[in-house]
This record gives structure tokens, sequence and C-alpha cells, in this order.
């Protein structure tokens, strides 16, 4: 089992609409997790962290679930420029953060 | 405040070369990671530093594949001998004195070995 897990989509939603990603860990040693929002081509760019039971800014909100070891981020609203691949990133003890593959979001008019 | 910086942006060797990477850390930040990108794969981790001080390597290729960060001047990762699997996009990000903080990326290396 990988130790960060994120279903690769493509969530293909209309503007306006409420989409969420779940995203699985496997080291329950873990203590703190990131959402990065990354478009083509480009660097990852961080959105959230959540080292509790969750997080909100805005249209954003991520939940850490550890009794069953995800993290998942809700989006309200969504906008076309909310088109982008999120990915999921769990920080490890020694510092350096282990990322699922990413889900991949298509917001349609 | 300048954001991470990388460059060069975009490289392109031949077999057999040496490929080197630079990357400065945002201001204020002591700590630096190296990130490797394959088309259609998620990040994978290969190195952390601080400065003279190599923290986690266990990412790292064993061979070719070396890195720095000095005491002055940027965090370096060299290639040596690129071979073809080589090409992906390299990212470095850095993050403040504690290893919990968040970690900011640079815009990326791309490199293509021909």
């Amino acid at each position: 089992r990988k130790e960060v897990e994120q279903d690769p989509g493509p969530f293909n939603v209309p503007e306006g609409a409420t989409v969420a990603f779940n995203c699985t860990y496997s080291n329950s040693a873990s203590q703190s997790f990131f959402w990065y929002r990354q478009d083509c081509r480009k660097e990852p760019k961080l959105l959230m962290s959540v080292y509790s039971s969750g997080n909100e800014d805005g249209r954003f909100t991520a939940q850490l679930n550890r009794a069953s070891q995800y993290i998942s981020l809700l989006i309200r609203d969504s906008k076309l420029s909310d088109s982008a691949t999120y990915l999921c990133g769990s920080l490890r003890s020694q510092g350096n953060l282990i990322f699922g593959k990413g889900t991949k979001l298509s917001v349609k008019p | 405040n300048a954001g991470v910086m990388q460059n060069p942006r975009h490289l392109v060797r031949r077999r057999g070369q040496e490929a080197r990477l630079r990357c400065s850390p945002m201001k204020g930040h002591s700590h630096v990671y190296w990130y490797r990108q394959l088309p259609e794969e998620g990040l994978k981790f290969m190195v952390y530093l601080q400065k003279e001080n190599i923290i986690d390597e266990s990412g790292m290729p064993k061979e070719r594949f070396s890195a720095e960060f000095p005491k002055e001047g940027p965090s370096i990762l060299r290639i040596q001998q690129v071979v073809r699997g080589d090409s992906a996009a390299y990212f470095c990000a850095s993050s403040p004195i504690s290893s919990y903080n968040e970690q900011f990326f640079g815009p990326g290396t791309r490199l293509t070995v021909l």
C-alpha cells in the first residue's frame, strides 16, 4: 500500500458546484498534512495546511480524520480557475513530504 | 520577499553530459528539499539539506546524483552522465527554521536529455 493515495480523477464539475477529494495515508505517525494545487507545467502552490482536525479558508475546507487516516478537501462554489491538479502531502518525521499522485479537477462553464 | 528561485528553468543535455540545477531558498529559510516529477507521475522526494549538511538523502538514486547546500550560495543538484530516464521536472522547496513548517516550491527546472 502506498504511503499516500489519491483518486486521480478527473473530476468534471460545473461552475458553482461543490466538490470533495479524499486522500488516504498509511503512516499513523504522520502529524501534518498539506494540500497543494498544481497547474499544468507549473510548480505546486500551497493551498492549505492541516495540523489538527481541520482548516477553512474561504471556499476551501480541509478536514483530517485520524481514526480513518484520511484528509479531505472541500471546494464550494467552484470557479473555472479552480481547474488544476490537487496534491495531498504527508509530512514525514524526517522533514520531507510524501505526495499522492494528485487529483485532477476540471470545472466547466 | 522573493520566492524560491531556481535556474535554469529549462536545461537540455545529451546523454553522458552533466546537469547542474541551482536553487536559492526564500529569504529566511534554511531548509531546502529537492523533488523530482516524472511525466504523469507524482512528486518524489529526493534529498533534504540544511546549510552544509545533508539531513536525508533517502530518495536520491545511489549513483550519479549528488546535492549540496554550501554556506554561501545556492543549493546545487548535480546529475552526472545523464540518461534519458533523468528527463523530468526538478523542483526545489524551502521552509523556515523549523522543518515542520510549510514548504514553498520554486518554479522548477525542466531537464530534457536527448
